[in-house]
């Protein structure tokens, strides 16, 4: 399976201020998605990162908020912009290898704002 | 779309014990079920898949059973040994593009 690096790992930041975190895998992955986790709940979907082109949203995430970049087949970054003590949890970066396989996750990025 | 409901949300069981974690989706399209176990500080982690054509899968103390029928699967866990401690999630597949989680449960295997 992918080993999938996410920095940082944890970060605090102000009101107001963005963040960019960063998603690096060890081999090409057909996808990438950013993920939402908040405290003790279940995994929430923000976008799929298209390689060379806009990110698909869903529903309830746009692109102001949450820019993504995917330059090439191996890397991803998601921005949480503006934020506010709302957007504090739990950010996952996930692949996929292939058509039909599991979804391999990163240790994520545990956000604070403050 | 596909909706995937996880029970029960909490399961506190001795150690040496089962447990047994179940799963329902909707879409009877979904084909394939995979299983992650999410430790405290971790992202989820992989521990067991099925696909539609398979009725059960087994690994060590881990097997996982699927009712396409009655559109549910589960994860049976034997002999829990308290590092099983952990929140578990099941997922559900129709593309194999687009995942459905459920809501997780968490397992305290007590020594």
């Amino acid at each position: 399976s992918a080993v999938i690096s996410q920095k940082p790992s944890r970060d605090i930041c102000q009101r107001g201020t963005s963040l960019t975190i960063q998603c690096q895998v060890d081999s090409q992955v057909t996808m990438m998605f950013w993920y939402r986790q908040q405290p003790g709940q279940s995994l929430t979907l923000i976008a799929t990162a298209n390689q060379g082109s806009e990110a698909t949203y869903e529903s309830g995430f746009v692109i102001d908020k949450f820019p993504i970049s995917r330059p090439n087949l191996t890397f991803s970054t998601l921005t949480v912009s503006n934020m506010s003590p709302e957007d504090s949890s739990i950010y996952l970066c996930s692949v996929l290898t292939g058509g039909n396989q599991p979804q391999h996750f990163g240790d994520g990025t545990r956000l604070s704002i403050l | 779309g596909e909706n995937v409901e996880q029970h029960p949300s909490t399961l506190s069981v001795q150690e040496g014990d089962s447990a047994v974690i179940k799963c329902t989706y909707s879409d009877s399209a979904s084909n394939y079920f995979p299983w992650y176990k999410q430790e405290l500080g971790k992202g989820p982690q992989l521990i067991i898949d099925i696909r539609s054509n398979v009725g059960e899968k087994k690994d060590q103390r881990i097997a996982v059973t699927l009712n396409k029928t009655a559109k549910h699967f589960s994860l049976h866990i034997t002999e829990t040994q308290p590092e099983d401690s952990a929140v578990y999630f099941c997922a559900a597949s129709l593309s194999g593009n687009q995942f459905y989680f459920g809501t997780g449960t968490s397992l305290t295997v007590i020594p």
